[in-house]
């Protein structure tokens, strides 16, 4: 069975903060992939990041960066210099070898709130 | 191009009656997935449908039913409503089956369903 945890249900910080979302998983599979989405209060989920199971290089993407250790089952995402745009709920997923992507596994969501 | 498109955008329907919810997905992608998302609490899968054929189903009552059509879009179907079922339905769309399970998924901005 797969799962995933966000323990911070709520974060708020104040527009230029960085701040960290923690997301830990549980699979069997040797083979996974690791996603993070955004969702704003129009109710879409948008995709941010992936990272597969293979490749622990940890990468910055404009003011998201990403923390992948496979050791402590952890795949944390940073969004540096917070703005109030970046307000809204954050999940991450994970989808294994033996599903695909359309059979994540979803965390119950970190709602992020940026305070002018 | 269009996203992801879902109608309605809301509903309210009353406990015992039957809800059918419609979704097309981007032009070019054939995998539809279901996910309920309710309050508080992150995308629970329901299905995956591919070149019209079921290709997964999650932990959910045979009173959830979907099919897909030969254009790709899909519908999904509740018959016998409880009020537990109130949630945001939301559908996603990928390239393929086959391919990378890496791909992301895209998402539309889903259904508000109220059962009363």
């Amino acid at each position: 069975a797969q799962k995933v945890t966000q323990a911070q249900t709520e974060i708020s910080v104040v527009e230029k903060e960085d701040v960290t979302l923690d997301c830990v998983y549980e699979t069997r599979d040797t083979t996974y992939y690791l996603f993070w989405y955004k969702q704003p209060p129009s109710g879409e989920l948008v995709f941010l990041i992936r990272r597969n199971s293979f490749d622990e290089q940890n990468e910055i993407s404009g003011r998201y960066s990403w923390n992948f250790q496979k050791s402590t089952s952890s795949f944390n995402f940073t969004i540096t210099a917070s703005q109030v745009v970046d307000s809204a709920v954050y999940f991450c997923a994970l989808s294994a070898r033996n599903t695909n992507a359309g059979k994540s596994t979803f965390g119950d969501g970190t709602t992020l709130t940026v305070k002018p | 191009d269009a996203g992801v498109t879902q109608s309605p955008t809301h509903l309210i329907k009353t406990r015992g009656q039957h809800v059918t919810l419609r979704c097309s997905p981007i032009s070019g992608h054939k995998s539809v997935s279901w996910y309920q998302q309710v309050l508080g609490q992150g995308p629970q899968f329901i299905f995956q449908y591919y070149e019209k054929e079921e290709r997964g189903r999650g932990n959910f009552p045979d009173r959830f039913s979907a099919r897909q059509f030969p254009n790709y879009s899909s519908e999904l179907n509740v018959n016998a409503l409880l009020l537990g079922d109130s949630a945001l339905y939301l559908c996603a769309s990928s390239p393929d089956l086959t391919g990378p399970i890496g791909s992301p998924l895209h998402f539309g901005n889903g259904t508000r369903l109220t059962v009363t």
